[in-house]
């Protein structure tokens, strides 16, 4: 079975370029997550999805980062505009409801010069 | 109160030693503690988990050891071998889940 697919792996961009993250969540998963990981703040979740509906949006740094869920198969984490200290590796992971186990996917590692 | 505080925040084992991770939480309504492995260049992946009405779960080499009443659980890993390095992550959940800082592992061959 596929894992959580995540797009780009890696992604290179310039300061105030918009940057978008892609995430396809195991199928039958009705549960979605973006986390960040960096070496200072370790892993820290930014939004979680329920059936397509955003349930906790606390963790987004700020306006600059986006984060839909259009269908049950598919969601981005958009920056706009992105910066330096953005520069991170993104974690979208899965999880049929409330069951124990989330399913990571391998990650975006986002530089941003 | 959310946080979940993990030591240390790297170990260095011999090969056939024991690893010992240890994590603390203070939120009593967390109700289910699992542990992650994280190997370089790949995303976490579950390793085991145990719910706070058990005191000790094994799955083969790794074993989470729980004390509900100091709020405390460990990751055991017995016989370790070089192929156990990695980023081991505990984590606690309430309707999400927090994640401790994480321990780098290596076990020396």
């Amino acid at each position: 079975d596929a894992g959580v697919i995540q797009s780009p792996r890696h992604e290179v961009t310039e300061m105030g370029q918009e940057v978008t993250l892609r995430c396809k969540p195991i199928s039958g998963h009705n549960s979605l997550f973006w986390y960040r990981q960096t070496m200072m703040r370790g892993l820290e979740l930014l939004i979680y999805f329920n059936n397509n509906v955003p349930i906790d949006d606390s963790g987004m740094p700020e306006d600059r980062f986006s984060a839909k869920m259009p269908n049950a198969s598919f969601s981005t984490l958009k920056i706009q505009p992105s910066e330096p200290r953005d520069s991170a590796v993104y974690f979208c992971a899965s999880s049929f409801e409330r069951q124990e186990t989330q399913y990571f996917g391998p990650g975006t590692r986002l530089l941003v010069l | 109160q959310q946080q979940v505080k993990q030591s240390p925040q790297s170990l260095i084992v011999q090969k056939g030693g024991i690893s010992i991770i240890n994590c603390a939480y203070e939120n009593t309504a967390f109700d289910y503690f699992p542990w992650y492995q994280q190997f370089p260049g790949k995303g976490p992946a579950l390793l085991i988990a145990i719910r706070p009405d058990v005191s000790e779960k094994k799955e083969g080499r790794f074993t989470i050891s729980f004390n509900k009443s100091a709020k405390q659980f460990s990751l055991h890993i017995m016989d370790s071998q070089p192929g156990d390095s990695a980023t081991y992550f505990c984590a606690a959940r309430t309707a999400k889940y927090i994640f401790g800082t994480g321990t780098r592992l290596k076990v020396l061959a």
